[in-house]
């Protein structure tokens, strides 16, 4: 079953706006991950947030992560044409477990 | 930087089949999975190995099977492929030592005709 569900499924922005994209979850997890694909092409990780992490920063990225409402969210601040592509949450089944589950994806559309 | 290679990019079968998607990292990982990836469905995970000879269902097992002899190489069974087989498939690997993200292959376009 899916575990993830990000939204929106599409987003359009020009250059320089900010995108902010949403993930819900189901069940406990150990950490939330995010991760980029480029058309057809296959997926790159950009950040992790651990369960007990409220915040990060990596670059223009900032993720949340708010466990009582089993949610996290993905900004991406000046955003530029490069940053199109799809964007997916991936949560792990919690403590020692090795299978990973992913949403359905946030397609992002930067305008130049 | 770990390489995780799928051997096609592009496969064409026939309905019934037996189709391989073979699978290899360079990184020593113990983890290894296969999803499938449809448009508004996101990907699914189909079968996932923590060690050689070790596999376990993930949530669409049906009609795939796994093998996974060496630790290096994980390769998705197609039995007898049919049309709702056709999909992106996309590898993955991560070390069991504590590694925590995953590594992709590029990914195999499979149409079942």
């Amino acid at each position: 079953s899916q575990q993830g569900e990000e939204d929106p499924q599409a987003l359009s922005i020009q250059e320089g706006e900010n995108a902010t994209m949403n993930c819900s979850y189901k069940t406990s997890i150990n950490n939330l991950q995010w991760y980029r694909q480029n058309s057809g092409r296959g997926l790159v990780h950009l950040i992790l947030i651990r369960s007990n992490e409220r915040e990060k920063h990596s670059g223009r990225l900032r993720v949340t992560l708010d466990t009582s409402k089993k949610s996290s969210s993905l900004l991406i601040t000046a955003s530029r044409a490069a940053d199109t592509a799809s964007y997916f949450c991936a949560t792990d089944a919690g403590w020692g477990r090795n299978d990973m589950r992913f949403g359905a994806g946030t397609r992002l559309t930067v305008k130049p | 930087d770990v390489k995780v290679t799928q051997s096609s990019r592009y496969l064409v079968k026939r309905t019934g089949e037996k189709v391989f998607l073979e699978c290899v990292q360079d990184m020593d990982h113990e983890n290894m999975f296969w999803y499938r990836q449809d448009p508004g469905l996101g990907l699914r995970l189909i079968y996932f190995s923590y060690d050689v000879k070790m596999k376990e269902k993930g949530d669409i097992p049906e009609g795939y099977s796994v093998s996974r002899e060496k630790k290096e190489r994980f390769s998705l069974i197609l039995e007898s492929a049919s049309t709702n087989q056709t999909s992106m498939y996309l590898c993955a690997s991560r070390s069991g030592q504590g590694g925590e993200k995953l590594f992709f292959g590029s990914g195999t376009q499979l149409s079942v005709l």
